[in-house]
């Protein structure tokens, strides 16, 4: 079965720095991957998804993410974080688009 | 257009009762999934409903039971609640291609006493 493996359950930036949220799958085949946030007590909001479309994908909140098939990564990044990125990332993938196995979340905390 | 809207938002049982979730997805969407999250299990995926039938179960005890009417909403049962069942129970809506992604609504949070 598709697994994904998110690397770091917690990480701390300041705010104006680099995010990088790591994701790296297991699959024989390049996957639909995705990345979704969750802000406290809310579901899950879709940042971004990788369909073998471009490797670069470019989501929305100025988040973006490569996928790397030598690698098996799909890392999330954004230039500059801001306070209001302060959520828990999902990184999940799936062979049909409604049936997704996802890590078990990083959470960032941006510090002013 | 209307998001995924789940009722109850929260819920509060007692040990042994059963619980009927509801989940009305995106106008158009036909393809149902359901979620358990909780702090020690993650997301976990539960079954996927598409067009009133079940296409895809994750690894849940027969206790967990869903379904779907002709108008694409669902509903997911827990039956003989047990204190672990307790969790947030998201639901997502698509309309059930490979690659579109799902989208969430803002989940059912179950509470077992």
């Amino acid at each position: 079965a598709q697994s994904v493996t998110q690397l770091g359950s917690h990480v701390s930036v300041s705010e104006g720095a680099l995010v990088l949220l790591r994701c790296n799958y297991s699959s024989s085949v390049p996957p639909y991957l995705f990345w979704y946030v969750q802000y406290p007590n809310q579901g899950l909001q879709l940042l971004l998804k990788y369909t073998s479309a471009a490797t670069l994908v470019k989501g929305i909140n100025g988040f973006e993410a490569e996928f790397k098939k030598s690698e098996t990564s799909f890392h999330l990044t954004k230039p500059s974080a801001h306070m209001s990125d302060a959520a828990e990332y999902f990184c999940a993938v799936s062979d049909r688009d409604n049936d997704m196995r996802f890590g078990a979340g990083t959470r960032l905390t941006v510090k002013p | 257009k209307a998001g995924v809207t789940q009722t109850p938002r929260y819920l509060i049982k007692t040990r042994g009762q059963q619980v009927t979730l509801s989940c009305s997805p995106i106008s158009g969407h036909r393809s149902v999934s359901w979620y358990q999250q909780t702090p020690g299990q993650g997301l976990q995926f539960l079954f996927e409903y598409f067009s009133e039938t079940q296409r895809n179960k994750g690894n849940f005890p027969g206790r967990f039971s869903g379904r779907q009417f002709s108008n694409s909403r669902s509903e997911m049962n827990v039956s003989t609640l047990e204190l672990g069942d307790s969790a947030l129970y998201l639901c997502a809506s698509s309309l059930g291609q490979q690659g579109i992604g799902a989208f969430f609504g803002q989940g059912t949070r179950l509470t077992v006493v």
